[in-house]
C-alpha cells in the first residue's frame, strides 16, 4: 500500500513569515501533484512535479521534488492572509495494476495565516 | 472554458439508501476518476473509467460502482449506504487515461453526502 506522509498537519503562522510542507513516501511516484483546497470545494492543481530533483516556482511558493522521486517539499516565502486553507499532495501511479492513476493523497496540512 | 461539473452540490440520505451523483469531465477530457474525502482527511480514489472503461479501484466494497457514458461523464452510485459514507465525493477529469508524467487531474468542487 502507498502511502504519503505529509507534515505538519496544523500550522499557524504570522503574516510575513516563511514556512515549509513536506511529503515523504517509501515509494517511488511516476509524478506528484500539490493541491489548494478550500472549505467545501475541490482540490485546485498548484502545480506538477515529474523529474526527480525537480524545482519549481510559483509567485511566493517553491515545490521540490526529490531525487528519487519519493518525496516533496512545498516552501512559502513571506506568507499572507489569502494563503490560508488546507494543502495537499498527492502522488501519481504509473503504469501497470488495478490502481493505475490513481492518486494517493496525504492527509493534508491546514495553514491559518494570520494578519 | 467549463472546468469539472458535479451534481448535486449537497444530498442527505438515510441509512440503508442507495446514491447516484453526477460528473461531468472538462471538454476534451476522456478520463474521469472518483475520491472519496472524510472531512479533515486527504480524498481516497474510488474509480479511474477511460474510454467508458473502469481502469482503476481503490479499495472500496462492491457497494460502491460506477460508469462512464459516451459522452465521457460519469456516475457513481452507492447501494446500502452506511453512516460512514457521508463524505464530500470528488470527480476528477484528466485528458488521457491519469498516471504517467503529466497526466493532471483537475478536480470538481464535490458532492457533499450525508447519510442520517
Amino acid at each position: 500500500t502507498q502511502l504519503l506522509e505529509q507534515s505538519p498537519q496544523f500550522l499557524s503562522i504570522q503574516e510575513g513569515e516563511n514556512l515549509t510542507v513536506y511529503c515523504n513516501s517509501s515509494s517511488v511516484f511516476s509524478s506528484l501533484q500539490w493541491y489548494r483546497q478550500e472549505p467545501g470545494e475541490g482540490p485546485v492543481l498548484l502545480v506538477t512535479v515529474v523529474t526527480g530533483g525537480e524545482v519549481k516556482k510559483l509567485k511566493r511558493l517553491t515545490f521540490q521534488f526529490g531525487d528519487a522521486r519519493k518525496d516533496s517539499s512545498l516552501h512559502i516565502t513571506a506568507a499572507q492572509p489569502g494563503d490560508t486553507g488546507l494543502y495537499l499532495c498527492a502522488g501519481a501511479t504509473g503504469a501497470g495494476g488495478t490502481s493505475y492513476g490513481k492518486l494517493t493523497f496525504g492527509q493534508g496540512t491546514i495553514l491559518t495565516v494570520h494578519p | 472554458d467549463a472546468g469539472v461539473t458535479q451534481s448535486p452540490t449537497h444530498l442527505i440520505k438515510t441509512r440503508g439508501q442507495h446514491v447516484t451523483l453526477r460528473c461531468s469531465p472538462i471538454s476534451g477530457h476522456k478520463s474521469v476518476s472518483w475520491y472519496q474525502q472524510v472531512l479533515g482527511q486527504g480524498p481516497q480514489f474510488i474509480f479511474q473509467y477511460y474510454e467508458k472503461e473502469e481502469r482503476g479501484r481503490g479499495n472500496f466494497p462492491d457497494r460502491f460502482s460506477a460508469r462512464q457514458f459516451p459522452n465521457y461523464s460519469s456516475e457513481l452510485n452507492v447501494n446500502a449506504l452506511l453512516l460512514g459514507d457521508s463524505a464530500l465525493y470528488l470527480c476528477a477529469s484528466s485528458v488521457r487515461l491519469a498516471g504517467g508524467p503529466g497526466d493532471t487531474q483537475y478536480f470538481g468542487p464535490g458532492t457533499r453526502l450525508t447519510v442520517l
